[in-house]
């Protein structure tokens, strides 16, 4: 399966521990971004790295969030200090970038995430 | 602030009806991908619609993009208990120039049950 992947696929935590999660895009997939989607909603996003460069960041990424690309292959999304509010299913997509004016994103299967 | 609304929210449908749902917004989009999601997953992309008045077609299901850019359609054709899911639009800002990044807005869905 050449897909995105991300590890793990379920998360339950306690209110105020670190969490990590990992997501592997498509090979040679120069782009990636990270959403975040809650029950009866659509996935917002939540930030974007072209390579290793972190080139945007949502307002909705406090400073509990960090996200990093070291070798512009896999990415890493942390939070600190995990609160309930953060439960919901973090998305990771990635892209070839732009091709005739238009960016097509490829969704891994995403982690879910339960604070207790 | 770009937004994008899904109608209508949930639709219960027998198998073999026909059905249009909608996508609408008052901004323009360089383009609007529609996706579907099964419980517990990510999205997977169902087509991408770029051209203002484009009409594409995958087996069953017609998409259409408003001349405006502002608005797209979705007509599936006898459905099925497998086309069962939530069906989300989702646009690219309209000013893509190189490096910038297609991070995408959603709707909320478009929550379609098909009974047999």
């Amino acid at each position: 399966d050449t897909g995105v992947s991300q590890d793990p696929r379920h998360k339950i935590t306690k209110r105020g521990q670190n969490v990590t999660f990992r997501c592997d895009p498509i090979s040679e997939h120069n782009r990636l971004y990270w959403y975040r989607q809650t029950l009866g909603q659509g996935p917002e996003f939540l930030t974007y790295f072209q390579n290793e460069a972190q080139l945007e960041k949502s307002r909705l990424l406090s400073d509990r969030f960090s996200a990093e690309r070291p070798k512009g292959s896999f990415s890493t999304l942390e939070i600190q200090r995990t609160e309930q509010g953060d439960s919901a299913m973090y998305l990771c997509a990635s892209s070839p970038g732009l091709a005739d004016n238009q960016e097509t994103q490829y969704f891994g299967p995403g982690t879910r995430l339960l604070v207790l | 602030t770009q937004l994008l609304e899904q109608s209508p929210q949930f639709l219960s449908i027998q198998e073999g009806e026909n059905l249009t749902v909608y996508c609408n917004s008052s901004s323009v989009f360089s383009s609007l991908q529609w996706y579907r999601q099964e419980p517990g997953e990510g999205p997977v992309l169902l087509v991408t619609v770029v051209t203002g008045g484009e009409v594409k077609k995958l087996k069953r299901l017609t998409f259409q993009f408003g001349d405006a850019r502002k608005d797209s359609s979705l007509h599936i054709t006898a459905a099925q208990p497998g086309d069962t899911g939530l069906y989300l639009c989702a646009g690219a800002p309209y000013c893509l120039f190189a490096g910038a990044n297609s991070k995408l807005t959603f709707g909320k869905g478009i929550t379609l049950s098909v009974r047999p």
